[in-house]
């Protein structure tokens, strides 16, 4: 079956670092991949998203580019911000058997430090 | 609403009781999913609805979990004869179709069985 496979953390940065959280997945047709953040407290909410090979989608100062031929979906940001400390989630789409769900990694916990 | 709402957001229970967990999507989205989270796990799906329609119930654990969504709107997640290894955060997402547009998801619904 589709599944994610995820950097493991925790990560803990300086502000101001550059962050790339690594994400890979195996899939079967075409998925689309998300990257969701969820907040201390908070639920979960879509981050950033691209929907065919070569997209990159951002958001935020935060970029991921849909590169099929290595199938990873690697999460970067040039200078974190204390702000940025949340847990992150890579996912896709799964559609297979008329099925609509999201197949999500374990989560990278990221930490930054002022 | 403004978004998606779940209730209790915290249920503690006795080993052996039922337990009914509730979402209210958001007004108008036609599609509803559940998703279970253990701590520090990603999200795993258990099921979802298009309007009252149960499309895919194949991640429900086993019979002791149903769900339903009798209007098309507001869903009920039930867990029957609790086990503590049901302890987990219990997630309500909706959106509207397809899948690749943004789910939205709730604050969860911490369920503890002692």
């Amino acid at each position: 079956g589709n599944s994610v496979t995820q950097m493991e953390g925790p990560v803990t940065l300086s502000e101001e670092a550059f962050l790339t959280i690594n994400c890979t997945y195996t899939a079967t047709g075409y998925p689309s991949l998300f990257w969701y953040v969820q907040y201390p407290g908070e639920g979960l909410q879509l981050l950033l998203k691209a929907t065919k090979a070569d997209d990159k989608g951002s958001n935020k100062g935060f970029e991921a580019t849909y590169r099929k031929e290595t199938t990873s979906f690697h999460l970067e940001k040039g200078s974190v911000q204390v702000s940025d400390s949340a847990v992150y989630f890579c996912a896709l789409s799964d559609q297979e058997g008329g099925s609509e769900k999201l197949v999500f990694g374990k989560g990278t916990k990221l930490t930054v430090n002022p | 609403g403004a978004g998606v709402s779940q209730s209790p957001r915290y249920k503690v229970t006795k080993r052996g009781q039922d337990v009914a967990l509730r979402c209210d999507p958001i007004s108008g989205h036609v599609s509803l999913y559940w998703y279970r989270q253990a701590l520090g796990q990603g999200p795993e799906f258990l099921t979802y609805f298009n309007y009252e329609a149960q499309q895919d119930k194949s991640g429900l654990p086993n019979d002791r979990f149903s769900a339903e969504r009798p209007e098309g709107s507001i869903s009920t997640l039930t867990i029957q004869r609790t086990e503590q290894r049901d302890s987990a955060m219990y997630r309500c997402a909706s959106s509207h179709p397809p899948m690749n547009t943004e789910a939205f998801f709730g604050q969860g619904t911490r369920l503890t069985v002692v």
